[in-house]
């Protein structure tokens, strides 16, 4: 089965740093997605990694440590638009499971 | 290049009927998972289907059954509706082949209320 845990909720400021923590155990493993998903609408894919290290895209970054099944998004210069759920989803095979999300809010 | 479409956009229901939701994958994509997301939760995995076969399926009971076409459409079918069905559906379409690692594109759901 899947297990895969992410915090509920967090809040920033905006200019500021967030770092969402995703901790997970799959029964396989493949890579793992990080998505957005704004209140009423698709989830958006944001990173990829199936290595273990950082990714960084913009903006946003995604790092992997396969080994201790622990990854991380780290969001930086958060503007108003960033507030959304970041759902963490390791993919086995051809199936994606998904954390329950992270409800980040950025405050002015 | 056309995205990931669904309809209905929102749908109601009574417990033991049946419904049919309808994604149009986006242009050149081969294959397409369903989702279930309750509300405050993650998407849960259904099935997926690539040229029009199940490829794999998730933690749901055989009353959740689907279809792809040949021109990658696809449906989700649910009968004997229960009021746990309640929630936002997602169809996401991906290309096997890509070098994209898979990335899947989701549509805008259909949220389906059952009563």
């Amino acid at each position: 089965g899947q297990n895969i845990d992410q915090p509920t909720e967090m809040t920033a400021t905006e200019g500021a740093i967030v770092q969402i923590n995703c901790t997970y155990q799959t029964s396989g493993f493949n890579g793992l997605f990080w998505y957005q998903q704004h209140a009423g609408e698709a989830p958006t894919f944001l990173s990829y990694n199936v290595l273990d290290g950082l990714e960084e895209k913009g903006r946003f970054s995604s790092f992997l440590s396969r080994s201790k099944g622990y990854s991380y998004l780290l969001l930086k210069e958060l503007q108003m638009k960033d507030s959304a759920s970041y759902l963490c989803g390791p993919r086995d095979d051809y199936k994606l499971s998904f954390g329950a999300g992270t409800t980040v809010t950025v405050r002015a | 290049e056309t995205g990931v479409t669904q309809s209905p956009t929102h749908l109601i229901k009574t417990r033991g009927q049946q419904v049919t939701l309808r994604c149009s994958s986006q242009s050149g994509h081969n294959t397409v998972s369903w989702y279930q997301q309750a509300l405050g939760q993650g998407p849960q995995f259904i099935f997926q289907y690539y040229r029009e076969e199940e490829n794999g399926r998730g933690n749901f009971p055989p009353r959740f059954s689907g279809l792809q076409f040949p021109n990658y459409s696809s449906e989700l079918n649910v009968n004997a509706l229960e009021l746990d069905d309640s929630a936002l559906y997602l169809c996401a379409s991906s290309l096997a082949d890509s070098t994209r690692f898979n990335e899947q594109f989701f549509g805008p759901g259909t949220r389906l209320t059952v009563l």
